[in-house]
């Protein structure tokens, strides 16, 4: 059992708006603004997308955006694209320690 | 531009000491402000961080595998270790390096372990 917890899978049409969620606890998620979003396909290594929350990588693109309220953090993906479809991580410091989320599945439909 | 490679055994007898070496790319791991990390993911499931060390030594481990785990540095070569010992068939998983931020980028390729009876 993960850490933090998100869902399995989740799905969107090309063009749509998709969140993905990372509910955590008030000793990770919720006491450090130090979240970040992996986004991994089948057989390479995982790619930072997000960092520091909100923060995105230089050659990410800006469709991709992160928030957080109290102890779960978002992943949002806008204007879908088939080449989003992969398995997305959320990680969280958590005082000496780093915790991940189980990871979903997002299908591009 | 920095970059990692991991190195080590492919197979690992149950029992015995999965052992495995990143070469560092790129920057110098002695004046380096990262961390140096390790991270595995067994076959179909999700990641889970093993631990993590600074160029001085400081180390964390993760709780559940802290009795089994040594990471160490050498800044001379610009490498690091990972020592798994006692594994089983549960440590399978391919291991990934990394260097630490308060986030992890780079990863390097990933190695697959395999632990046999």
């Amino acid at each position: 059992q993960s850490a933090l917890t998100q869902p399995a899978s989740v799905s969107g049409s090309p063009g749509q708006s998709i969140t993905i969620s990372c509910t955590g606890t008030s000793s990770d998620v919720g006491r450090y603004n130090y979240v970040s979003w992996y986004q991994q396909y089948p057989g390479n290594a995982p790619k930072l997308m997000i960092y520091d929350v909100t923060k995105r990588p230089s050659g990410v693109s800006n469709r991709f955006s992160g928030s957080k309220s109290g102890n779960t953090a978002s992943l949002t993906i806008s204007g879908l694209q088939a080449e989003d479809e992969a398995d997305y991580y959320c990680c969280s410091y958590a005082a000496s320690r780093t915790v991940f989320g189980g990871g979903t599945r997002l299908t591009v439909l | 531009q920095l970059q990692l490679q991991e190195s080590g055994p492919g197979l690992v007898k149950s029992s015995e000491t999965l052992s495995l070496t990143c070469t560092v790319s790129g920057d110098s791991m002695s004046s380096s402000t990262y961390y140096w990390g390790w991270i595995r993911q067994p076959p179909g499931k999700g990641l889970e961080w093993i631990g993590s060390i600074y160029s001085t030594g400081s180390t964390h481990y993760s709780p559940s595998l802290k009795s089994r785990v040594t990471i160490s540095v050498d800044t001379s070569n610009n490498k690091f270790s990972l020592k798994l010992t006692s594994v089983s068939a549960a440590d399978t998983a391919v291991y990934y390096c990394v260097a630490v931020d308060w986030f992890f980028d780079p990863w390097g390729q990933g190695t697959l372990v395999t632990v046999s009876s």
